[in-house]
């Protein structure tokens, strides 16, 4: 069964801690994308990655960072967490367009809270 | 840039009923899909329709998209309580493959009373 996993279902951290969010695909996907998911904004697209060692920005990437080393491995990095970065964390992967189905596979989600 | 938006925004029916949920978008897309979430966990992709196709069926699943309006629906048939979730409407951004994100909507809440 192919899967999306993140490293953690849940996770506190404090004030000014450097955080990281692993989330690893086993579908040989090239496309890996991090949301964040927050009540009555939706889902919001931090930073997606298109290959191995690339990355661009999404719609609200400030206080982030990501790391894609490998191909099956996105990481999302929070420098210096805040409390307004306490949110339900998505990581999400595709094929590449002309591949095949667009679609996304989506992790469980990690659930940080920032105190 | 909210593209999707879904109306309602919650829906309670009893079990074995249909539910409709709609979706509207404000720009020019290849492809629209439908996602749903369980309560605190990850999405799961049920459908996607291509901007040539009006119609689509997956099971108990009907998409229609209209581009012309600029708006598609997810119709669940015969529904039961496992079908309790939320349902999201995700266009690419930008109007491309998807590869560079899918914009989602709040999502409807649809509650399958027993």
């Amino acid at each position: 069964d192919v899967k999306v996993t993140q490293s953690s279902r849940y996770l506190v951290k404090r004030t000014g801690e450097k955080v990281f969010l692993e989330c690893v695909q086993d579908m040989d996907h090239e496309n890996m994308f991090w949301y964040r998911q927050d009540p009555g904004l939706g889902l919001r697209l931090i930073y997606f990655s298109y290959d191995v060692k690339m990355k661009e920005k999404g719609d609200i990437p400030e206080g982030y960072s990501v790391s894609r080393e490998k191909k099956e491995r996105f990481s999302l990095i929070l420098e210096s967490a805040s409390t307004n970065q306490t949110s339900m964390y998505l990581c999400a992967s595709s094929l590449r367009p002309g591949q095949g189905s667009p679609g996304y596979t989506f992790g469980s989600g990690t659930r940080l809270t920032v105190v | 840039s909210q593209q999707g938006e879904e109306d309602p925004q919650a829906l309670s029916i009893q079990e074995g009923e249909n539910a409709t949920m709609n979706c509207s978008y404000k720009t020019s897309i290849n492809n629209l899909q439908w996602y749903r979430q369980n309560s605190g966990r990850g999405l799961v992709h049920l459908i996607l329709i291509r901007s040539n196709e009006r119609e689509k069926h997956s099971g108990r699943l009907r998409v229609t998209l209209d581009t012309s309006k600029k708006s598609s629906s997810l119709l669940i048939t015969a529904s039961r309580a496992a079908d309790t979730a939320s349902y999201f409407c995700a266009t690419p951004h930008h109007g491309g493959g998807g590869a560079d994100g899918l914009t989602f909507g709040k999502g409807t809440h649809l509650i399958i009373q027993p």
